[in-house]
């Protein structure tokens, strides 16, 4: 079974400030590993993915995310955060073959206070 | 990326009755997914739709509650049966990337759904 932990219910950053968003997982196999964000009143858009490669994955609005294979984590980061960045984001986690079901984590609401 | 609509886009409903969701990519794909995502929880996905073939549903979910039609490869619906106030949840439509992005999955705006 596949499973996305993210600790934090919720982050809060002053604006400018680095952000980093927690996301731990377990699969059996070779994970591929994807960022998630939601506005209010809207769906999901895809921020970035981990399939293979450079361990550092960068996506849009300027985020990046880490894959730690040793922590089984994937951090997603931003050197200085937006207030616009305030939204929810969801990790989630699917095996790199076969099945193509999409585990999500719990979601961790980030606040940029200005 | 697909582009993604659904309809409608929210509905206050009756315990008892049943809604369908329809949801439309503007280009062919295999694989739709139907995810829902109660009031401040996850998404949970419901069921796969392939085309020509019966929806694969997680276990959880069964097809007399949330019997989904795929029609066609831009097309599917969902709906939500003899609903209850615990169905009350946004519905999410999501389909596979296209030739390149095919581990990506791209949603649709979702389909607040409020049951009385």
């Amino acid at each position: 079974a596949q499973s996305v932990a993210q600790p934090e219910d919720q982050v809060n950053v002053a604006e400018g400030n680095p952000l980093t968003v927690k996301c731990t997982y377990s699969v059996s196999g070779n994970p591929y590993l994807f960022w998630y964000v939601q506005y209010p009143n809207r769906g999901l858009q895809f921020l970035l993915k981990y399939i293979t490669g450079d361990n550092l994955v960068k996506g849009s609005y300027g985020f990046e995310a880490e894959f730690n294979k040793s922590q089984t984590s994937f951090h997603l980061k931003k050197p200085s955060a937006l207030v616009s960045d305030s939204a929810l984001y969801f990790c989630a986690v699917r095996v790199n073959f076969g099945n193509e079901k999409l585990t999500f984590g719990t979601g961790t609401r980030l606040t940029i206070i200005p | 990326s697909a582009v993604i609509s659904q309809k409608p886009s929210r509905d206050i409903c009756q315990r008892g009755t049943s809604l369908t969701i329809q949801c439309q990519v503007d280009s062919q794909v295999t694989m739709m997914f139907w995810y829902r995502q109660q009031p401040g929880q996850s998404l949970t996905l419901i069921a796969t739709a392939n085309q020509g073939s019966e929806a694969t549903y997680e276990s959880g979910f069964v097809i007399d509650k949330f019997p989904i039609s795929r029609p066609n490869l831009t097309f599917s619906t969902l709906t939500v049966s003899n609903m209850s106030p615990e169905d009350s949840s946004i519905y999410l439509c999501s389909v596979e990337g296209r030739a390149g992005q095919r581990d990506e999955q791209f949603f649709g705006p979702g389909t607040r759904l409020t049951v009385l």
